[in-house]
């Protein structure tokens, strides 16, 4: 079975700051990777993913992330953030045997201040 | 336009009541799921449907139910056997590809 460990539940940053969250996983089997983005009292929207190939993958709203599979991690990063980038971000992973099942991490709270 | 609708955006019951959330989708996805969302718990699968008339517990099956007779649609109850019912429900569909689409949610407060 598959877990995800987000290692910080809240990260605050000044606006214009560079920001890294970060996001290790447990498997035994090779999985694909998702970074969600939550904005308060709405569903969940893609970030970005990460199925094969290259190890850093981009996604919408100016933001990266890597794969590293000898660490077992998915850290998110954004060169400079934006007060709209104040949302709750999910890291995911699913067994690439049975793709449809998703196991979230628990999320962390990313806040931007002026 | 096309996407995932869950209706209605907040419910309010009392302790006791069954209640049905409503999930539909014009994605033509063959995949569709439940989760429940709680502070600091991430999201936990409730139940999730490959086909339709077909459909599966995820970790957290005890006190709901749902049912596919419709590939557009997914509605969960969430019966009164339900401990803790009071949390942010979300629905979600998928294709054969990899990503779920999530609808906007719906939160239920049982006093």
């Amino acid at each position: 079975a598959q877990s995800v460990t987000q290692l910080d539940s809240q990260v605050p940053v000044f606006e214009e700051a560079p920001v890294e969250l970060r996001c290790n996983y447990s498997s035994s089997v090779s999985v694909y990777l998702f970074w969600y983005v939550q904005y308060p009292n709405q569903g969940l929207q893609l970030l970005l993913k990460y199925l094969s190939g290259s190890t850093l993958v981009k996604g919408i709203n100016g933001f990266e992330a890597e794969f590293n599979k000898s660490q077992t991690s998915f850290h998110l990063r954004k060169p400079s953030v934006h007060i709209s980038d104040t949302a709750e971000y999910f890291c995911a992973v699913s067994d690439k045997r049975v793709s449809q099942k998703l196991v979230f991490g628990q999320g962390t709270r990313l806040t931007i201040n002026p | 336009d096309g996407g995932i609708t869950q209706s209605p955006k907040y419910l309010f019951r009392k302790e006791g009541q069954n209640v049905t959330l409503s999930c539909e989708q014009n994605l033509n996805h063959d995949a569709m799921y439940w989760y429940r969302q709680d502070p600091g718990q991430g999201l936990r699968l409730i139940y999730y449907s490959q086909i339709v008339n077909d459909f599966q517990k995820g970790d957290i099956a005890e006190g709901y139910s749902v049912s596919r007779e419709k590939k557009e649609s997914f509605p969960l109850t969430v019966t009164s056997a339900q401990k803790n019912p009071t949390a942010f429900y979300l629905c979600a569909s998928s294709e054969s590809s990899y990503e779920q689409y999530f609808g906007p949610g719906t939160r239920l407060t049982v006093t």
